[in-house]
């Protein structure tokens, strides 16, 4: 069964940096076209895929967030990290990591974590 | 970017309905789109991908079908725990952009 959890602050002040953690079980990196993307939701929003990364380290960025945004993997310990500069008001939303199977949309998801940005 | 527009916006439909929402992209994408449904207060789940294929556990009442660039996903008797919002979204091209959502609400 293929589980995902991410975790990191409630709470961010402006022009601070998001680092935020998925934790997965179920899966590998080492299996080939496994990916773990990252997207979020604005509260009472759409939402927005912001980045993808692969089992060989590829990824890939949302352009609208590209260079405030990193996204990083750890094989031996089931994680990925998503990393998010500068934050603003507008990067408040529910943060979700989920998984990617090969010519398949994202699935499962974890539960998500809201992110907050306030002074 | 690859445009997602989901129509309609909201939907209300009583329970054993055939419902049907539609999702038009911007461009060709082949069959690389996918469902999701988001009930309220929780993630969302993928219900199908390339276009028609049933995610594993999903219902059979759920199906979805392609036209061109224009995609439907239809729910064949509406229940009342299909209370939700339904999202599509191309992964042909990054960045995979979703639709805006169709709040489907149960009369």
């Amino acid at each position: 069964q293929i589980t995902l959890k991410e975790s990191g602050p409630t709470l961010v002040k402006p022009t601070q940096t998001l680092t935020l953690t998925c934790s997965f079980s179920g899966f590998s990196f080492t299996t080939t076209t496994v990916g773990v993307g990252w997207v979020r939701q604005p509260p009472g929003k759409a939402l927005e895929w912001l980045a993808v990364i692969y089992w060989n380290g590829d990824k890939r960025y949302s352009p609208s967030l590209k260079n405030r945004v990193t996204i990083t993997k750890d094989t031996s310990r089931n994680q990925v990290v998503l990393t998010m500069t500068n934050v603003d008001s507008v990067d408040t939303a529910t943060y979700y990591c989920a998984h990617r199977r090969h010519n398949s949309g994202f699935g499962p998801w974890g539960q998500g974590t809201l992110v907050t940005v306030s002074s | 970017d690859i445009q997602m527009t989901q129509s309609p916006s909201t939907l209300s439909a009583s329970v054993g309905d055939r419902v049907t929402l539609s999702c038009r992209a911007s461009q060709t994408i082949s069959s690389w789109l996918a469902w999701y449904q988001q009930k309220p207060g929780q993630a969302p789940k993928l219900l199908i991908y390339q276009a028609s294929t049933l995610e594993n556990g999903v219902p059979s009442r759920f199906s979805g079908s392609q036209s061109g660039t224009e995609f439907t996903l239809t729910i064949s008797s509406l229940q009342p725990d299909d209370l939700a919002t339904y999202y599509c979204q191309q992964y042909i091209g990054y960045p995979y952009t979703f639709g805006q959502g169709t709040k489907l609400e149960i009369k």
